[in-house]
């Protein structure tokens, strides 16, 4: 089984429609974040979580917000969707110390499609 | 602040042929560096990571070597696979507490038979 998991893996919506993203991890990592990534723009940091009680906003988080229901769960809620949300978006988990730096572990990537 | 500047694809090579991929960074410190690797359809896989000055990294035949003199993590194999045709992503993770993940824009790879 996979050790980040997303769902939906594919969605289609409508402008102004509100949808939610998730992700539930079992590597039992503290860090959890959401990113997006467009042709030629690379990944860009939407929000990421140091643990359940620590939200921060990434480069790019408006019209996003987050939830961290538990260590392994962080879910991404786009609240009112614009076609230029229309992307990849991934999650991802990490471990790592203040030495050694962090190694991410992805998800498979959710497809999303505003109409 | 830091940053990593990978160079820009797409790359298009024959099978066996020879890879580089140019990777340098500006950081304060001593950053962690990392070659991801993403295959069509998928998401980010760690290919191969280094911690210090003049540690390689490698794996599945890649290899990188951290440079500091050079501010440098390029990453290299000696004979491609059509199986190797990916997006590749440098990044840097610095020290201390805040060590979120910088990344390089990828670097498409396309390798025909």
């Amino acid at each position: 089984d996979a050790d980040v998991t997303q769902t939906p893996r594919n969605r289609i919506t409508k402008t102004g429609k509100r949808i939610m993203l998730e992700c539930s991890q079992t590597k039992g990592h503290d860090r959890m974040y959401w990113y997006r990534q467009d042709p030629g723009l690379g990944l860009r940091l939407i929000y990421y979580s140091f643990d359940v009680k620590d939200i921060n906003k990434g480069e790019i988080s408006d019209g996003y917000s987050v939830s961290r229901q538990a260590q392994a769960k962080f879910s991404l809620s786009l609240e009112s969707a614009i076609p230029n949300q229309t992307a990849l978006y991934f999650c991802a988990t990490s471990v790592g110390n203040r030495k050694m730096g962090e190694t991410q572990y992805f998800g498979p990537g959710t497809r999303l499609l505003v109409l | 602040g830091n940053s990593v500047t990978q160079m820009e694809g797409p790359v298009t090579l024959s099978e066996e042929a020879f890879l580089t991929i140019n990777c340098t960074y500006t950081a304060t410190g001593y950053p962690s560096l990392f070659w991801y690797v993403q295959y069509p359809g998928e998401g980010l896989q760690l290919l191969l990571k280094a911690t210090k000055a003049d540690d390689k990294g490698s794996n599945k035949g890649f290899e990188a070597t951290y440079r500091k003199e050079t501010t440098s993590f390029h990453l290299e194999k000696g004979s491609v696979q059509v199986s190797d045709s990916a997006v590749y992503f440098c990044a840097l993770s610095g020290a201390g507490n805040n060590r979120k993940l910088i990344w390089g824009l990828g670097t498409s790879l396309a390798v025909n038979p």
